[in-house]
């Protein structure tokens, strides 16, 4: 079955040191996103990404980074000088048109600083 | 831009009465809305969207939504609500400028039983 699988599923991030947070769809959706959720603020963005190879800052960029190498990839790096990354983060996808179910989420990544 | 607002926080609800979830938008444009569930800890997950036809949209696991243009509101209902309802329920509306969807803020479903 096609989706999107984020990995893992629980992560631990010491003081100072940058983590990767994995998102792979199977769906052949051209549109990737990162979100951030923390307990009653919704879903904030991140990144996103519309094609390969290109991404654009979301409302809440500073300290992330990512990658789109590839249509099936879009990666999250929480650097060092994100000082407060403890949260919920959703990966989701979208095909060009909107006759689906506009975005497809993975089932999240729950960092926690150490 | 376009938006969604989520007026309540949180809907407490007796389990078998009728669940409404209130939305509203504003949209330059045709809206397309789209609702979505979220349970703890996992990803959000399609319930309905309206993007033409009729104004009653029937979705999954017995929700339904309402397109009331005039009051630029797409509430979700359901008309007996389950204990297994309980969860956080986003509203969201497409942005035709960045064509990305712009979401609420959520509403946290209590249902008691």
């Amino acid at each position: 079955d096609g989706g999107i699988t984020q990995s893992p599923k629980y992560l631990f991030r010491k003081e100072g040191q940058n983590v990767t947070l994995s998102c792979e769809q199977n769906l052949n959706h051209d549109a990737m996103y990162w979100y951030r959720q923390d307990p009653g603020q919704g879903l904030r963005l991140i990144y996103y990404s519309q094609i390969v190879n290109d991404f654009q800052k979301g409302d809440i960029a500073e300290g992330y980074s990512v990658s789109r190498e590839k249509k099936e990839s879009f990666p999250l790096t929480v650097t060092s000088a994100q000082k407060n990354p403890t949260a919920f983060y959703l990966c989701a996808s979208s095909s060009e048109g909107w006759k689906g179910n506009g975005y497809t989420f993975g089932s999240g990544t729950r960092l926690t600083v150490v | 831009a376009q938006s969604v607002a989520q007026p309540e926080d949180q809907v407490n609800v007796a389990e078998g009465n009728p669940l409404t979830v209130k939305c509203t938008y504003s949209v330059s444009g045709n809206p397309y809305l789209f609702w979505y569930v979220q349970y703890p800890n996992r990803g959000l997950q399609f319930l309905l969207k309206y993007i033409t036809g009729d104004n009653l949209v029937k979705g999954s696991y017995g929700f339904e939504a309402e397109f009331n243009k005039s009051q630029t509101s797409f509430h979700l209902k359901k008309p007996s609500a389950l204990v297994s309802d309980s969860a956080l329920y986003f509203c969201a509306v497409r942005d035709g400028g960045n064509n990305r969807l712009a979401f609420g803020k959520g509403n946290q479903v209590v249902v008691i039983p």
